[in-house]
């Protein structure tokens, strides 16, 4: 089954402090990957893809196969990264996303 | 920077009506979704078109939804005869075909 598995509803850090919001994922072939960030009252937008291999905000996401994972990372935390984020997967012949249901990242001054 | 829109941002509708949710893509997109939320729920693929055609479609796209691109830039989702269960946030998203998708702002939509 296609699955994608965000373990932690709310997370929540201070300023500066290290963050991974993780992402699980389920498929059979080989899936691309993004992470959407939603800020308050603001559309959902692509944060990043795993074949970009690109730093976004400070933010990047490693594919790990093994573990089937893309947990989404950042060394120092903002207060302007208090955002919904979703994991998300597209298989090899469609366009359609797969998501998550979303960690709520709280980041406090 | 171009963005997509969506018309009307909230809809409260009676069980049993019509309701045709209104999208209208980045202009030079050629591939359009619409997706959905339900509240505390996750989001939720229904329906792909390209071409002028459904490329792809969910099992909750059922015969009482349907799509259509009635004019250059419009692009709308009609759901024939609304349940308690259609609530949810309504959203379109296009793309240039690159699997990157720029999602409008979403319709909330109430059955009642």
């Amino acid at each position: 089954a296609q699955r994608v598995t965000q373990p932690e509803k709310l997370l929540s850090v201070f300023k500066g402090a290290p963050v991974e919001l993780k992402c699980n994922y389920s498929y059979s072939g080989s899936p691309e990957l993004f992470w959407y960030v939603q800020y308050s009252r603001q559309r959902l937008q692509l944060l990043l893809r795993h074949i970009s291999r690109e730093s976004i905000k400070g933010f990047t996401a490693d594919l790990n196969k093994g573990e089937t994972s893309f947990h989404l990372k950042k060394p120092f935390a903002q207060e302007e990264d208090s955002a919904m984020y979703y994991c998300a997967l597209s298989g090899y012949n469609t366009d359609k996303l797969i998501f998550g249901t979303g960690t709520r990242l709280q980041v406090f001054p | 920077e171009p963005e997509v829109t969506q018309t009307p941002s909230h809809q409260v509708t009676q069980m049993g009506q019509e309701v045709i949710l209104r999208c209208v893509p980045i202009s030079n997109h050629l591939y359009f979704y619409w997706y959905r939320q339900i509240l505390g729920q996750k989001v939720e693929f229904l329906v792909s078109f390209y071409n002028n055609e459904i490329s792809e479609k969910s099992e909750i796209f059922d015969d009482q939804f349907s799509v259509e691109r009635p004019d250059g830039s419009n692009f709308t989702l009609k759901i024939r005869s609304t349940k308690l269960e259609d609530s949810a946030m309504y959203f379109c998203a296009s793309s240039t075909g690159g699997k990157t998708q720029y999602f409008g702002p979403g319709t909330r939509l109430l059955v009642l």
